[in-house]
């Protein structure tokens, strides 16, 4: 079973607030990824990590940073949100950079931006 | 560019089977099967690997057509906890990374 958790579960927020969507893994996996899922639609992968000071863009382009100063820690944050923000943001983990390594998703955080 | 699935909906009745297929315009090292129930995290259901691996769910099973370029996930004798959005995920070749790209996602319903 796999321990990777979010926080917040659900967020509202006014636009133009700094907000950091937390996500921790306590698994020890090397590899980290965020996706942006909008209700009912397919997943899109905004960064991910390869491990420690390591951060890459994904395929959908994003206005949110992230950063990995730990291994079990892979926060991302956006600087002043907007209403085009809200959406449900997913973090993952995987083991290693093996191809038949599972991805591990937390339970997503719910953004809405007023 | 993304996988295509198809169907993009299903109702099934309880204990029909279904299949689900996945689709690229590009060659695939590996695809990925993952479920996700509304409001949930998705949940991995299988691996298949371009030459042949298989790893994953007992009671599910999946084909991966390298020609093709398309993967196929089979339901037999469907239950009501089947009900849910699936999801692949695909690596392209020559892959590296485990850097997935998802499909547009089939929702499945099962009644009783």
């Amino acid at each position: 079973e796999a321990d990777i958790y979010q926080t917040p579960r659900y967020l509202v927020i006014g636009t133009g607030k700094k907000i950091t969507l937390e996500c921790s893994q306590t698994m020890g996996h090397d590899k980290m990824y965020w996706y942006q899922q909008d209700p009912g639609m397919e997943l899109h992968l905004i960064h991910y990590s390869y491990g420690v000071n390591s951060t890459e863009k994904g395929d959908l382009s994003s206005e949110s940073t992230v950063s990995r100063i730990r291994t079990e820690h892979f926060p991302l944050t956006l600087e002043s949100a907007r209403p085009s923000h809200t959406s449900q943001y997913l973090c993952a983990s995987s083991e290693s950079l093996s191809h038949t390594d599972t991805q591990y998703f937390g339970p997503g955080t719910r953004l809405t931006v007023l | 560019q993304q996988p295509v699935q198809s169907p993009q909906a299903v109702i099934l009745r309880e204990g029909e089977d279904a299949v689900i297929n996945c689709s690229s315009s590009k060659a695939l090292y590996s695809v990925h099967w993952y479920r996700q129930k509304h409001g949930e995290a998705p949940v991995f259901l299988m691996i298949l690997l371009k030459g042949g691996e298989q790893k994953g769910h007992d009671k599910i099973s999946a084909s991966f057509n390298e020609k093709k370029q398309q993967s196929s996930l089979y339901l037999t004798a469907s239950q009501l906890s089947y009900s849910g959005t699936y999801f692949c995920g695909t690596e392209y070749w020559p892959g590296g990374g485990n850097k997935l790209t998802f499909g547009t996602g089939t929702q499945l319903k099962v009644e009783l």
